[in-house]
This record gives structure tokens, C-alpha cells and sequence, in this order.
């Protein structure tokens, strides 16, 4: 059990719609990361939290936008949704400079854009 | 500009030895991971190298070359089981992880 918790696990929504998605981290843990994983590809890093601060993002409009709380689950809103948004987007909690024994990923939350 | 590369489908047979290979150009080196991907599945961890040289852990072992930007994962006595598409991602400068595209392991009876 990895301990990193995403909700909802699948959703469909509509184009233009807007999308929020939820991540609880691993106990101790207070750096979150998200990533986009399209059919067929590797993930892409969209942003990172830390402190509750934004503190580095990839190549992703400004329609991705997050929020990480006090307690340092964090939120990913995708407003105005595209078909090509439909994707597994997955949560990676880690400590702020996570090896590869402190990375842990949650099962992912599968996003239907019709 | 970052890159990962690695092969986009390999097929083995059952109870052989596969390498999938991996190489990369990144901003900054801060470990080389591999990660195995059931369809329909989230990544799972495989294994985690920051120094040179040959990790092993069971039927899996993964190897690193800093110097020429290179890596493979080695899967042993291959099962039915590791059909899977196999990622690799990089730790950059910035702590984030770029990732390649993964290679779909088909394996057969």
C-alpha cells in the first residue's frame, strides 16, 4: 500500500466543463506532484506543491491550476476542458527532494472528456 | 530539451531473459528510475539507480551508465504476468521526473 490516495478514481465530463481532482499524500510526506499520462505515453510533470506554493511547473496552460492545503493534500482543477485533456492523471507524494525510495504514486484518477 | 528514449514494443518468450534499454538527456542527473505499467493501471515502482552500475532485485535488475546517458532494465524468467508496458524516468536538476514514452513487453507461451 503506497498510502497516496486519489479521488475520484474515473469520472466523464463534458467539454468546456471544469474538473477538480484530490490527493491525499503519504504520512510524512509534504511535496505533491501531478502528472498527465495520455494513452500510449509516458506521464507528463503538470506542476508541484510545496509549503502550499506552486513551486515548479511544466509545460501545461493555465487552465491546470492546483492548491495544496495546510495538512498538504493538494486539489488539481482543469478548467475548460478539451477532449485532448482526457487522460490518467496521477499524484506523486515525496518528501522535498525525494530519491526513489521516497516517491510514492497513487493509483491515479481516469478522466473521460467527451 | 530533455529526452528519454526507449523502444516502443518488444516481444519475448516465456521463461527467457529480455533488456530493455533506455536512454537519456536531461538537465541535470538526480536518478534513474524504472517503472512497470499494467493497461489500465498507475505506474508501479521496479527500481532506482543514482550510482553506476548494476541493481538487482529478484528476476529484475536495472543498470546505469551516467557517463553515456544510458540504462536497461533486465527482466529473468520471463512470465506471462510481465506483459507490461515497462517505463523509464529521469530525476532532473529541478527534482522532477521526465519520463519516456514507455516500451509495451509483449510475452509469449
Amino acid at each position: 500500500d503506497a498510502g497516496v490516495t486519489q479521488s475520484p478514481t474515473h469520472l466523464i465530463k463534458t467539454r468546456g466543463q471544469q474538473v477538480t481532482l484530490r490527493c491525499s499524500p503519504k504520512s510524512g510526506h509534504d511535496t505533491v506532484s501531478w502528472y498527465q499520462q495520455a494513452l500510449g505515453q509516458g506521464p507528463q510533470f503538470i506542476f508541484q506543491y510545496y509549503e502550499e506554493e506552486e513551486r515548479q511547473r511544466g509545460n501545461f496552460p493555465d487552465r491546470f491550476s492546483g492548491h495544496q492545503f495546510p495538512n498538504y493534500s493538494s486539489e488539481l482543477n482543469v478548467n475548460a476542458l478539451l477532449l485532448g485533456d482526457s487522460a490518467l492523471y496521477l499524484c506523486a507524494s515525496s518528501l522535498p527532494r525525494g530519491d526513489g525510495n521516497t516517491i510514492y504514486f497513487g493509483e491515479g484518477s481516469w478522466l473521460t472528456v467527451v | 530539451g530533455q529526452n528519454i528514449d526507449q523502444p516502443t514494443e518488444m516481444t519475448a518468450t516465456e521463461g527467457a531473459i529480455v533488456q530493455i534499454n533506455c536512454t537519456y538527456q536531461t538537465s541535470g542527473f538526480n536518478g534513474l528510475f524504472w517503472y512497470q505499467q499494467h493497461a489500465g493501471e498507475a505506474p508501479t515502482f521496479l527500481s532506482y539507480n543514482v550510482l553506476d552500475g548494476l541493481e538487482e532485485k529478484g528476476r529484475f535488475s536495472s543498470f546505469l551508465s551516467r557517463s553515456k546517458g544510458y540504462s536497461y532494465l533486465l527482466l529473468k524468467e520471463l512470465q506471462m504476468k510481465d506483459s507490461a508496458s515497462y517505463l523509464c524516468a529521469v530525476m532532473d536538476s529541478n527534482y522532477q521526473l521526465i519520463w519516456g514514452a514507455g516500451t509495451k513487453l509483449i510475452i509469449k507461451p
